[in-house]
């Protein structure tokens, strides 16, 4: 059974950096795509970048290009999203996904993290 | 980058009765060589993660109930549910993986019970 299980609940200051992680298993991890995608308080979807960790190949839509990072540790199976300045906009929960959608295998979601950041 | 529009926003339907959400993409989707429309509808609930209901267009995932169905093809794709349950309230999204990856959702349209 795939799985991904995301870090828990942070509250954060503005200005404060962050990393939250997500750990995939049941599946050959460093040869599927793994995204993140926010949704904002009352927002829809919006997806902020993707990784191939067996290539760490990762691409980053506009709207969050150099405001976060994304990164994989594939000797522990764990995929991270990473803030050097939070800001308040950046409350909101996140979710990473694996995606097989390409190949047909449909996809898995993590759990979930929200993010608060408030002075 | 393909921009993807639903319509309407929201609807409310009662229970028993058809809902059906409409969504644009900006450019087509569908790759010729292979025939297939990169599109895919997700249902979102409150409090949960959003589950992948039908894939390439009209393909519905295993488990997925046969009142949901998708149609279209090209830039111009339907979502309809044959009669709403309560369980269907939620928020539904197309999405295109057409493109290299990060893909796009549509803004999403919220299913409510009349």
């Amino acid at each position: 059974e795939v799985q991904l299980v995301q870090s828990g609940a942070e509250v954060k200051k503005p200005g404060e950096s962050l990393k939250i992680s997500c750990k995939g298993s049941g599946y050959t991890f460093a040869n599927n795509w793994i995204g993140w995608v926010r949704q904002m308080p009352g927002k829809g979807l919006e997806w902020m970048g993707i990784i191939y960790p067996g290539k760490s190949d990762t691409r980053y839509s506009p709207s969050f290009r150099g405001h976060v990072t994304i990164s994989a540790d594939t000797s522990i199976r764990t995929v991270y999203l990473q803030w050097g300045s939070l800001q308040a906009s950046d409350t909101a929960m996140y979710y990473c996904v694996r995606t097989g959608l390409v190949r047909g295998e449909g996809d898995d979601w993590g759990q979930g993290t929200l993010v608060t950041v408030s002075s | 980058d393909i921009v993807m529009t639903q319509s309407p926003d929201s609807l409310a339907v009662s229970l028993g009765e058809r809902a059906t959400i409409s969504c644009k993409s900006s450019q087509s989707v569908l790759y010729s060589s292979n025939n297939k429309n990169y599109l895919a509808w997700y249902q979102h609930k409150r409090g949960q993660p959003p589950k992948l209901l039908i894939s390439w267009a009209s393909t519905r995932e295993s488990g997925v109930p046969d009142r949901f169905s998708g149609s279209g093809s090209g830039t111009d794709f339907t979502l309809t549910i044959s009669s709403l349950q309560a369980e269907d309230v939620a928020i539904y999204y197309c999405h295109q993986y057409y493109t290299t990856p990060p893909w796009a959702f549509g803004q999403g349209t919220k299913v409510e019970i009349k």
